[in-house]
């Protein structure tokens, strides 16, 4: 069975500052990955997503990368900014069954 | 707004109550999805529906009974809850159930059970 690990799982930086927030899977049959932001008590927004044929997606401030032989992903957030806090969860397709396998989540807050 | 609309967004129940939650999707998309999300837990997938048949139940208890009438609406309907099934429910479409697509959530129905 799949698992997803999020490390951190909870984060807190000055604003401006470069970060990394890392996902790693045990089976790396995997197909996509994608990365979702969820404000409190809200639903999930998705940021990235990484085909099964790529290796990386860039969006604006947020590059994630995808190397699926040491089954780990990377969130890049450049130049952070206080609206950015929020829980960021990796998630992702493969293993035999439909719809996506969760980790848990890393709590970011951007202290102004 | 992600194109994906759940209502209520808030329900509160009594566990001998019937209630439905209700999920609409504006992307054309074939594939539909109820995920529960309980605190310290991952998001735990409960069903998959792809062009209305149902594909996947994640070995989900029968109090929750999901409903997928055409590929815009899906509902699960609840009956004799328990205060533990707590918890946001959110609903989640893609074109299809096929492992390259990109997946769209709703805002989520935060559940109370007393």
């Amino acid at each position: 069975k799949q698992e997803v690990t999020q490390i951190p799982a909870a984060l807190s930086v000055p604003e401006g500052e470069n970060l990394v927030l890392n996902c790693s899977f045990t089976d790396s049959a995997i197909y996509n990955l994608q990365w979702f932001r969820q404000d409190p008590g809200k639903g999930l927004t998705s940021l990235l997503l990484i085909q099964s044929s790529q290796r990386e997606q860039t969006s604006g401030r947020l590059n994630a990368s995808l190397d699926k032989s040491s089954g780990r992903s990377t969130l890049y957030i450049a130049a952070s900014q206080p609206g950015d806090s929020a829980t960021y969860l990796c998630a992702l397709t493969g293993g035999g069954a439909d719809g996506l396998t969760f980790g848990k989540g890393t709590h970011l807050i951007i202290q102004p | 707004e992600t194109g994906v609309t759940q209502t209520p967004r808030h329900l509160v129940m009594g566990m001998t109550n019937k209630k439905s939650l209700k999920c609409e999707q504006h992307l054309g998309h074939n594939a539909m999805y109820w995920y529960k999300q309980s605190a310290k837990k991952p998001l735990e997938l409960m069903f998959v529906y792809n062009f209305k048949e149902q594909t996947e139940n994640n070995s989900v208890p029968s109090r929750f009974s999901p409903e997928c009438p055409n590929s815009s609406h899906l509902f699960l309907h609840l009956h004799t809850l328990q205060p533990e099934d707590s918890a946001l429910y959110l609903c989640a479409s893609s074109q299809d159930s096929g492992r390259d697509t990109e997946a769209f959530f709703g805002q989520g129905t935060r559940l109370t059970v007393v």
